[in-house]
């Protein structure tokens, strides 16, 4: 059974550029969770979502970001006209039912705005 | 609100030496917590977890941890550090049970020295 899986891996961005990082959860996990951490910080939770719905968005920035978790493939964390502020580490984590005692965290995606 | 306090960003401790890895927690009813690793340029693996029952919980690699309600505590000890426990510690919280969100600590880097 694959891990959970993200990428691209590293991804450099220049200022008002778009950024797409994909996550595919582990197999039979339908629960998918995004983070963020910045430079020197720990994690934030940004947005936890189930297959075709958003859960809870509480952790997203207003403007620019959005998620989504299609029923078909993986899923999808928009930055829209990157800043220099969004580079940071994505991270996502899924699991089987809704729960943080059987999640697991991805490799994540290194965001560079240059 | 729900918080996750690591005192100590910067540890050096040399090999063979015990190990001891300080965190906080602000929650109101009993917690769910959670000590990660994270290697360089890697995501979080998850070396404990704490839900309820016996406070000494044992972990992967060596590690274990003690829940101490009056203390608001979970310190993750190790008896016998090794270089390749150099890292970066996360201590986390379940935002509310077992929802699926975790607050993260700011982290511990760990330097082993020789």
């Amino acid at each position: 059974n694959a891990g959970v899986m993200q990428n691209p891996r590293h991804l450099v961005r220049r200022r008002g550029q778009e950024a797409r990082l994909r996550c595919s959860p582990m197999k039979g996990h339908s629960h998918v969770y995004w983070y963020r951490q910045l430079p020197e910080e720990g994690l934030k939770f940004m947005v936890y979502l189930q297959k075709e719905n958003i859960i809870d968005e509480s952790g997203m920035p207003k403007e620019r970001f959005s998620a989504e978790f299609p029923k078909e493939g993986p899923s999808i964390l928009r930055i829209q006209q990157v800043v220099r502020g969004d580079s940071a580490a994505y991270f996502c984590a899924s699991s089987p039912v809704p729960g943080t005692d059987t999640q697991y965290f991805g490799p994540g995606t290194r965001l560079t705005v240059l | 609100a729900q918080s996750v306090t690591q005192p100590d960003i910067h540890i050096t401790v040399s090999e063979g030496a015990s190990l001891e890895l300080r965190c906080n927690y602000s929650y109101g009813a009993t917690p769910y917590l959670f000590w990660y690793v994270q290697s360089p340029g890697q995501g979080l693996q998850l070396l404990l977890k704490y839900f309820s029952g016996d406070t000494l919980v044992q972990g992967i690699k060596g590690f274990e941890a003690e829940f101490k309600r009056s203390q608001s505590s979970f310190n993750l000890r190790k008896p016998s550090v090794h270089w390749s426990d150099a890292a970066e510690y996360f201590c986390a919280v379940d935002q509310g049970g077992n929802t699926g969100k975790l607050i993260f600590g700011q982290g511990t880097t760990l330097q082993v020295k020789p």
